[in-house]
């Protein structure tokens, strides 16, 4: 079975421009999250949505971050103008109702 | 809001069995989560407990007390793959979960 599948696997950019980073849950999940990670504040969670609907997005830093799910099947996660300071791992994960949530791989997010 | 707390790093012996504890104080409860990640790659689940007691599973067991906020994982006859950060997260009402920072296990032969 296709577990949680993101991409870019790994990015690479200078600061002020644009990051979109894409996930496709697995398919019957209803319930999708977004995360990001870092050494120094660990596992964070950004924003959540239940059947395409954004539930709590409090996690979001800032107004340059911003998440849509326009259908079950792909989120994407942007940042507009990305800052050094969001070089982190940034995780989806999606769930079936309350079962536990599956993680994808990540993708790798490096700010110059 | 939520405060969960575990121990940063342990190191313990190829073979032996190691406890990594989690206490939590949090604004809503609806059980509590035990995730494996290894340096460079995603969380992967492996335990989960709502109710009072030892959930076992093969090598691994989990225990809660919702009393005391307390839960532990027991790893049992350590191998050099279970190497590993081991994290623990507490669900609120509304299906969020939040993580502890993590507790780096290093097994050693």
């Amino acid at each position: 079975d296709a577990g949680v599948i993101q991409s870019p696997r790994h990015e690479v950019t200078e600061m002020g421009q644009e990051v979109t980073l894409r996930c496709k849950p697995i398919s019957g999940h209803d319930y999708l999250f977004w995360y990001r990670q870092t050494m120094m504040r660990g596992l964070e969670l950004l924003i959540y949505f239940n059947n395409n609907v954004p539930i709590d997005d409090s996690g979001m830093p800032e107004d340059r971050f911003s998440a849509k799910m326009p259908n079950a099947s792909f989120s994407t996660l942007k940042i507009q103008p990305s800052e050094p300071r969001d070089s982190a791992v940034y995780f989806c994960a999606s769930s079936f109702y309350n079962q536990p949530q599956h993680f994808g791989d990540g993708t790798r997010l490096s700010i110059l | 809001g939520q405060n969960i707390d575990q121990p940063t790093e342990m190191t313990a012996t190829e073979g032996a069995i190691v406890q990594i504890n989690c206490t939590y104080q949090t604004s809503g409860f609806n059980g509590l989560f035990w995730y494996q990640q290894h340096a460079g790659e995603a969380p992967t689940f492996l335990s989960y407990n709502v109710l009072d007691g030892l959930e076992e599973k093969g090598r691994f067991s989990s225990f809660l007390s919702r009393s005391k906020g307390y839960s532990y994982l027991l790893l049992k006859e350590l191998q050099m793959k279970d190497s590993a950060s081991y994290l623990c997260a507490v669900k609120n009402a509304g299906n969020m979960l939040t993580f502890g920072g993590g507790t780096r296990l290093m097994v050693k032969p």
